[in-house]
């Protein structure tokens, strides 16, 4: 399978705990997103890198949440002390600017904060 | 967060059905994208637009970009069981620099056998 992958698919944590997920985008792809979407919403956009570099952060990124991308490869989302505000889908996507800069999708990391 | 107007918020229909659906915004979008969405999973790319105007198929899908860039249609003819989910628009936005796709709420497909 050469999609986007994320890890884990699921997620349960107490309130107060740090969580890191985990996404593998596509391998020739150089850019790779960061949605977060609650029931009922389409996703929104958390955040987004071209290779290592993280160029823009959304105003829903507090300073609780840090992404980081250290070989331009694989990347990851950690929440600090969680709320359960947190609980959500956390979705990745990558593209390529090669290929339209068309952005494809993992399966999520479902958070649920108790 | 900005979101796109995307209507109906849900269909009920019989199979065998043709479906449309639309996406409306105040901004102008260089890309309109539309993806399904199925309960757990994440969003499945259906058709990708890049030009205004643009109309473009992928087998019983029919989508286009808006002459305006502010809009965009989804059809789906002789709908079958498996196209039950939830269908999202999603816009890229133009001059800010970022990629980020803005979505739409989304429509919820259900097919009445």
């Amino acid at each position: 399978d050469t999609g986007v992958s994320q890890d884990p698919r699921h997620k349960i944590t107490k309130r107060g705990q740090n969580v890191t997920f985990r996404c593998d985008p596509i391998s020739e792809h150089n850019r790779l997103y960061w949605y977060r979407q609650t029931l009922g919403q389409g996703p929104e956009f958390l955040t987004y890198f071209q290779n290592e570099a993280q160029l823009e952060k959304s105003r829903l990124l507090s300073d609780r949440f840090s992404a980081e991308r250290p070989k331009g490869s694989f990347s990851t989302l950690e929440i600090q002390r969680t709320e359960q505000g947190d609980s959500a889908m956390y979705l990745c996507a990558s593209s390529s600017p090669g290929a339209g800069d068309t952005q494809y999708f993992g399966p999520g990391t479902r958070l649920t904060v108790l | 967060g900005q979101q796109l107007n995307q209507s109906p918020q849900s269909m009920f229909i019989q199979e065998g059905e043709d479906v449309s659906m639309n996406c409306t915004s105040s901004s102008i979008f260089n890309t309109w994208l539309w993806y399904k969405q199925d309960p757990g999973e994440g969003p499945v790319l259906l058709i990708a637009l890049y030009k205004a105007g643009e109309l473009t198929s992928n087998g019983r899908l029919t989508a286009q970009f808006g002459i305006t860039r502010k809009d965009s249609f989804l059809n789906i003819s002789a709908s079958i069981p498996s196209d039950v989910g939830i269908y999202f628009c999603a816009g890229q936005l133009v001059g800010q620099g970022a990629q980020k796709l803005v979505f739409g709420q989304g429509t919820r497909l259900t097919i009445n056998p």
